[in-house]
């Protein structure tokens, strides 16, 4: 079982939804959260950041974390055409690198 | 503006041949990594650094190796190159914070 499990997608939306990814992961260790974008033939660059439970809204970007359950979600509100790319999950418990999901493609119709 | 920038971009290589990528950040960030990103994997860490000489093997480091000698670049060479190496791979550093990484624009190498 990988440490990280994310749907790959495509994920289609309208333009105007709301859209919600999420990732769930098994090592209870993790502390610290992250959320990144990916551009096609683009570096990943980060969005949200996180640490331990509970929500974090930044403009139409909210991320939440349930260590509980081992979820981590990601929602876009008012979701753009530039909004489609692909959004990495990533987390990490120490001074190590992350870990990261593989990614979901989202898809924003105009 | 700081930065942090990978050459080449793009590299076509043949199978056996030692190769070096190079990674040069203008951040001053004491950390840096390598991942590599492949389908179907996602994003895995290969080697990283809390500083000058100081190297590290993440999950995939086999046949892969790091030296630190200045604050600014982690060249990573593949050794012998393999058609597995076929990927693209992603250089990021970060602060000791180890708040969101910065990475590069990645370099897209083929072993044939």
């Amino acid at each position: 079982q990988k440490e990280v499990e994310q749907d790959p997608g495509p994920l289609s939306v309208p333009e105007g939804a709301i859209v919600s990814l999420n990732c769930t992961y098994s090592n209870s260790a993790f502390q610290y959260f992250m959320w990144y974008r990916q551009y096609s033939r683009k570096g990943p660059e980060l969005l949200m950041y996180t640490y331990s439970s509970g929500n974090k809204e930044d403009g139409r970007f909210t991320a939440q974390v349930d260590k509980s359950s081992k979820y981590i979600s990601l929602f876009i509100r008012d979701s753009q055409p530039s909004d489609s790319a692909t959004y990495l999950c990533a987390m990490r418990w120490g001074a190590d690198g992350l870990t990261f999901g593989k990614g979901t493609h989202l898809i924003i119709q105009p | 503006d700081a930065e942090i920038t990978q050459s080449p971009r793009h590299k076509i290589t043949e199978t056996g041949r030692q190769v070096t990528l190079a990674c040069h950040q203008t951040w001053n960030h004491n950390n840096m990594f390598w991942y590599r990103q492949d389908l179907g994997h996602g994003l895995r860490l290969i080697h990283y650094s809390y500083g000058v000489h100081d190297t590290n093997k993440g999950e995939v480091s086999d046949g892969y190796s790091v030296s630190r000698s200045n604050t600014e670049d982690l060249p990573l060479t593949l050794e012998s190159a393999a058609s597995s190496q076929t990927s693209v791979y992603f250089c990021a550093s970060s602060d000791s914070t180890f708040y969101g990484y910065t990475f590069g624009s990645g370099t897209r190498l083929t072993v044939v």
